[in-house]
């Protein structure tokens, strides 16, 4: 089925660095998120993103967050400066349309902030 | 908000039995997934059922919307279906919020 991928599968970095996690969504599809799962801790959303804006954010999606996806490349989720709390596993999906309709997941990108 | 309560947060087999997960919403959806996450973490999609019943195997889904539930059935479960089940409702919007899980063991 359709995939979608992301880079890298960890990532380790001290807090106050900044962070980039690359996601590559599913091919034609125009709708993207990101979502958060601290481990053993539930399933996040943070946000999601069309036509190269922001559509809507949730709390945890704080100012040192920035997404993007310039010129159809990878959707980026940026952390600056990077906290300690922001160790977790992202994750990345993408659907085809807006609402109700399937939205297909990464693997994740395991960051941990030291 | 939307609310996902899952049930039960665990739940130990015996190989070959059939296993009953249940996921609850606060409001109404208009669409809604199963996931299986590995004990790794990797999240990989089980269904994408909003309405009705689908079956893949030895998985079947229902979900019925005006009670607001859905369910996930598994027959025969085996060792490998060990780990953690999620349900996510989305609504109106595009977000899908999350239940907490339920951790399948099936010993043999």
């Amino acid at each position: 089925g359709p995939k979608v991928l992301q880079i890298p599968s960890h990532q380790i970095i001290d807090m106050g660095q900044m962070v980039t996690l690359n996601c590559d969504p599913v091919s034609n599809h125009l709708y993207f998120y990101w979502y958060k799962q601290i481990l053993g801790q539930q399933m996040e959303f943070l946000v999601n993103f069309y036509n190269g804006k922001v559509m809507e954010k949730s709390k945890l999606f704080k100012d040192q967050f920035s997404v993007e996806r310039p010129d159809g490349s990878y959707f980026t989720l940026k952390i600056q400066p990077t906290a300690l709390e922001d160790s977790a596993v992202y994750f990345c999906a993408s659907s085809s349309y807006w609402g109700s309709y399937e939205q297909y997941f990464g693997p994740g990108t395991r960051l941990t902030v030291l | 908000g939307q609310q996902v309560q899952q049930s039960p947060t665990s739940l130990v087999l015996q190989e070959g039995e059939n296993a009953e997960l249940q996921c609850n919403f606060s409001t109404s959806l208009n669409s809604m997934q199963w996931f299986y996450q590995r004990p790794g973490g990797s999240l990989i999609s089980v269904f994408y059922n909003p309405s009705g019943t689908k079956q893949s195997g030895r998985l079947t889904s229902t979900t019925v919307i005006k009670e607001r539930r859905s369910s996930l059935h598994i027959s025969s479960s085996q060792i490998t279906d060990s780990g953690t089940y999620l349900c996510a409702m989305g609504g109106s919007n595009a977000k899908l919020t999350f239940g907490k899980g339920t951790k399948l063991s099936v010993k043999s």
